[in-house]
């Protein structure tokens, strides 16, 4: 019963770039910062983005986040194949007085 | 570095309780600029948050689950840890233990490797 929607698969050449888009609402996004987790295959999920934008320590640049209102969008440029996983977002929900997660998108490299 | 460590049966009966526990090293517990939750993921499918607590007790957990979930933790150990009443198959699932960073947008910074806990007879 995932709160944040979003787009169930994104895919693109190597070397391009793709974005996700990250749905909630005036509890959750509009109101709290977004995270963005990767999940590669049968590993456990990685923080990328913190505080809508902020990258941890050893994320490339290539990574990406941003927030309007209650959306979020992750980008990633220069698709290497390294990059296939999938990506959920998340973010507090100040209502629900819980975490919640997105859909998860997986991203493939064609 | 800090490292999560999820331990627990692999097989739980149904209405059974399921009981985890992550064991927190290379950082302590009691610190008062973290919570620490749990996160499951059935087969196949999306995250789901469990609940998270403070070194301190204060539980949060998912509306969806409240009535079955308990997390407690245990500061002389370093660990905390999770039991889900009435197991049913839809409990099936890699359950993961992480850090939630709270000054950090509340981020998850820190997860176990996630442990798979499968509800059958």
């Amino acid at each position: 019963q995932s709160v944040l929607t979003q787009p169930p698969s994104v895919s693109a050449a190597p070397g391009q770039k793709v974005t996700i888009s990250c749905s909630g609402s005036s509890s959750n996004i509009g109101d709290n910062y977004v995270s963005w987790y990767q999940q590669l295959p049968g590993t456990a999920p990685k923080l990328l983005i913190y505080e809508n934008n902020d990258r941890p320590s050893g994320i490339p640049d290539r990574f990406s986040g941003s927030k309007s209102g209650t959306s979020a969008t992750l980008g990633i440029t220069g698709l290497q194949t390294g990059d296939e996983a999938d990506y959920y977002c998340g973010a507090r929900d100040s209502s629900l007085s819980a975490y919640v997660f997105g859909t998860g998108t997986k991203v493939t490299v064609l | 570095q800090l490292q999560l460590q999820e331990s627990g049966p692999g097989l739980v009966k149904p209405s059974e309780t399921l009981s985890l526990t992550c064991a927190v090293s290379g950082g302590s517990i009691s610190s008062s600029s973290y919570y620490w939750g749990w996160i499951r993921q059935p087969p196949g499918k999306g995250l789901e948050w469990v609940g998270s607590i403070y070194f301190s007790g204060s539980t949060y957990y998912n509306p969806s689950l409240r009535s079955r979930v308990t997390i407690s933790v245990d500061t002389s150990k370093n660990q905390f840890s999770l039991k889900l009443s009435s197991v049913t198959a839809t409990d099936t699932a890699v359950y993961y233990c992480a850090r939630l960073a709270k000054y950090s947008g509340s981020c998850l910074d820190y997860w176990g490797q996630g442990t798979l806990v499968t509800v059958s007879s």
